[in-house]
């Protein structure tokens, strides 16, 4: 069975310092991999997605960047934290078959910008 | 592009009482829906789908939803909350034929009151 994994579970960090978030998918190959923000009364935001290694599609201009090294590993990283980029982060994959898109999410990572 | 609407931000409800959560979509071509649910601090967990056939559709604990073309709706229903029902749901929706994004709505708390 495919699982997906996220780390750290919560982080607090002071503004301007680095930020690293890993999301790693078990059971599955070639996933499309997603990056969304949690804010309190704003839904989901997707940030970036990923539909292969090295390909990155950004969906929301900011501080934030993404990178996928390997087929099932995803990282969202930032030189420089904002108070703004405060929120729950989660990470999602589907799997490549045409015609449908459900997604599954994993356990996300709260981060705290002080 | 599609777009989704759910129109309460949070519905308090007496445990063993009836609920609907109200989801309306905008979309230019056929589409896939989805419900999800998220546990405080966790991440979301898929509810149930429609994707084609039957219009109806059903989760393992007691929810159901119903696909509304015309009215281009996907309300979910449960004829009698528990406690542990209380939580986000989050209705989403992509369209049907290839990889594509999923939109998601900003989402409902539902509290059921004891």
């Amino acid at each position: 069975s495919q699982t997906i994994h996220q780390w750290p579970a919560t982080l607090v960090q002071p503004v301007g310092s680095p930020l690293s978030l890993e999301c790693t998918v078990e059971g599955t190959s070639n996933p499309n991999l997603y990056w969304y923000r949690q804010a309190a009364g704003r839904g989901l935001q997707l940030l970036f997605y990923s539909v292969g290694i090295g390909q990155i599609s950004s969906e929301v201009p900011q501080n934030l960047s993404a990178s996928r090294p390997q087929d099932r590993q995803f990282i969202l990283s930032s030189k420089k934290l904002l108070l703004s980029d405060s929120g729950f982060y989660l990470c999602a994959w589907s799997g490549r078959v045409r015609g449908h898109n459900e997604q599954f999410f994993g356990p996300g990572t709260r981060l705290t910008v002080l | 592009a599609q777009s989704v609407t759910q129109l309460d931000s949070q519905v308090p409800v007496f445990e063993e009482a009836p609920v609907e959560l109200r989801c309306n979509y905008s979309s230019s071509v056929s589409v896939y829906l989805f419900w999800y649910v998220q546990y405080p601090n966790q991440g979301l967990q898929l509810l149930l789908k429609y994707l084609s056939g039957s219009t109806l559709v059903e989760s393992i604990n007691g929810f159901e939803a119903e696909f509304n073309k015309s009215q281009t709706s996907f309300h979910l229903r449960k004829p009698s909350v528990h406690i542990s029902d209380t939580a986000e749901y989050f209705c989403a929706v992509t369209p049907s034929g290839g990889y594509q994004k999923v939109t998601f709505g900003i989402g409902t708390k539902l509290q059921v009151i004891p």
